[in-house]
């Protein structure tokens, strides 16, 4: 089984644009979730997505924003980028309860912001 | 609310020689513990995880860790460590119930020398 895939692995952008990243969950997977990684803050939760629907939501500014497809892939939205938000971004997939399916974690995208 | 406090940021230890990287929580709720594994450049990988049942819970890499509800802890400990256990480990607890996603520590960063 292929694991879980995130596009792009590095990304580099400036202060003020945008940028959407991407997860492919493993097959079968139903339950996406995503988590910012900083030195200073370690990993936070930024949200869960199950068929479609946001089950769970970290504390997170509204610039911050994902969806799911209706085949699992999910991305998240970074709006108006600050410096701060330079992370790396990780997406876990797990089968449908993330409390207590395993979640697999992708390798996540490093964004780093100028 | 829930919290994971990771005491120790940094642990050397000298090839095989034991070691324990400790880990306490904090909840109104019963909890499941997890302890996750990041290699340099990847994602986390899931080591192990106490649902319910005994207490004492191991991995297949000679990990193991033990659910101790009256300190609140979930100690990881490994009798004989190798150069490659040299990763960073991650505490993680989640709410049973609902849809909750995980909580993480800090990171406590296992350095192995030879």
């Amino acid at each position: 089984k292929a694991g879980v895939t995130q596009t792009p692995r590095y990304l580099i952008k400036t202060r003020g644009q945008q940028v959407t990243l991407s997860c492919s969950p493993i097959s079968g997977h139903r339950s996406v979730s995503w988590y910012q990684q900083t030195p200073g803050q370690g990993l936070q939760f930024l949200f869960e997505y199950f068929s479609e629907t946001q089950r769970n939501k970290g504390n997170f500014p509204g610039r911050f924003s994902g969806r799911q497809f209706s085949n699992s892939r999910s991305e998240m939205n970074v709006s108006t980028l600050e410096l701060g938000d330079s992370a790396l971004y990780l997406c876990a997939s797990s089968a449908e309860i993330p409390s207590t399916d395993t979640q697999y974690f992708g390798p996540g995208t490093r964004l780093t912001v100028l | 609310a829930q919290s994971v406090t990771q005491l120790d940021s940094q642990v050397p230890v000298f090839e095989e020689a034991p070691v324990e990287l400790r880990c306490n929580y904090s909840s109104s709720v019963s909890v499941y513990l997890f302890w996750y594994v990041q290699y340099p450049n990847q994602g986390l990988q899931l080591l192990l995880k106490y649902l319910s049942g005994s207490t004492l819970v191991k991995s297949i890499n000679g990990f193991e860790a033990e659910f101790n509800k009256s300190q609140t802890s979930f100690h990881l400990r490994k009798p004989s460590v190798h150069i490659s256990d040299t990763a960073e480990y991650f505490c993680a607890v989640s709410d049973p119930s609902g849809y909750s996603t995980l909580t993480f520590g800090k990171g406590t960063m296992l350095l192995v020398s030879p």
